[in-house]
């Protein structure tokens, strides 16, 4: 009864350090989705992997890699972080097709200081 | 311009009211469509598809209208539980599927 689990709840950072948010869903979905959501702002995405073994750049990509580790797993990571990287991060998966809904973790309130 | 557009709001009804939110996308090749509800600082989640023909699900009607490239999401009988941004996202037709969100309307339901 998972779903999308998302790790860490909450993250504080000093300019520089690195980190890797980690995901993982129970639902042997083909498409996993970073985004990431600043006020005013929506969700813009980061990255994105449509099946195991691919990844892309969505449409803020700069500053985080991502690691597709196998079906399930799906982790961002930022390699420098810097104060612009504040923001809530959302994992997300689906099947994979246009008519299916995402199925989003609980989030990552990331703060760089 | 932004693919998908929404008026950010916010809207402020006493309950009971009828609301509207109108978005519109630019790719007029956009396939599904569907509205997610967003509660403070929670996940999105799904609300409701959005069919060519409407559909209802209990006081929520969605709407689509291809010419003009709107969908609409019209919230009857508003309860205080219905306070909560409503974002619109856009799948296209093809390719890679990747689902884009408008920047949400915010709903603010008042006794």
């Amino acid at each position: 009864n998972a779903g999308v689990t998302q790790t860490p709840k909450f993250q504080v950072l000093k300019t520089g350090q690195s980190m890797t948010l980690q995901c993982a869903q129970d639902m042997n979905h083909n498409s996993m989705y970073w985004y990431r959501q600043d006020p005013g702002m929506g969700l813009r995405l980061i990255y994105y992997s449509a099946s195991e073994g691919t990844t892309d750049k969505g449409e803020v990509p700069n500053g985080y890699n991502v690691s597709r580790l196998n079906k399930r797993e799906f982790s961002l990571r930022l390699e420098s972080a810097a104060p612009s990287q504040t923001s809530v991060y959302f994992c997300a998966s689906s099947e994979g097709r246009s008519n299916e809904k995402l199925f989003f973790g609980s989030g990552t309130q990331l703060s760089v200081l | 311009r932004k693919e998908v557009e929404q008026d950010p709001g916010p809207f402020n009804v006493p309950e009971g009211a009828t609301v509207a939110f109108n978005c519109t996308y630019s790719n007029s090749a956009s396939q599904s469509f569907f509205w997610y509800r967003q509660d403070c600082r929670k996940e999105p989640k799904l609300l409701m598809s959005v069919y060519s023909s409407g559909n209802e699900d209990g006081r929520f009607t969605a709407q689509l209208n291809r010419a003009s490239q709107y969908i609409s999401l019209l919230i009857r009988d508003s309860k205080l539980s219905d306070s909560a941004t409503y974002l619109c996202v856009v799948t296209p037709s093809g390719g890679s599927y990747i689902p884009t969100f408008g920047r949400g309307t915010s709903l603010i339901v008042h006794p």
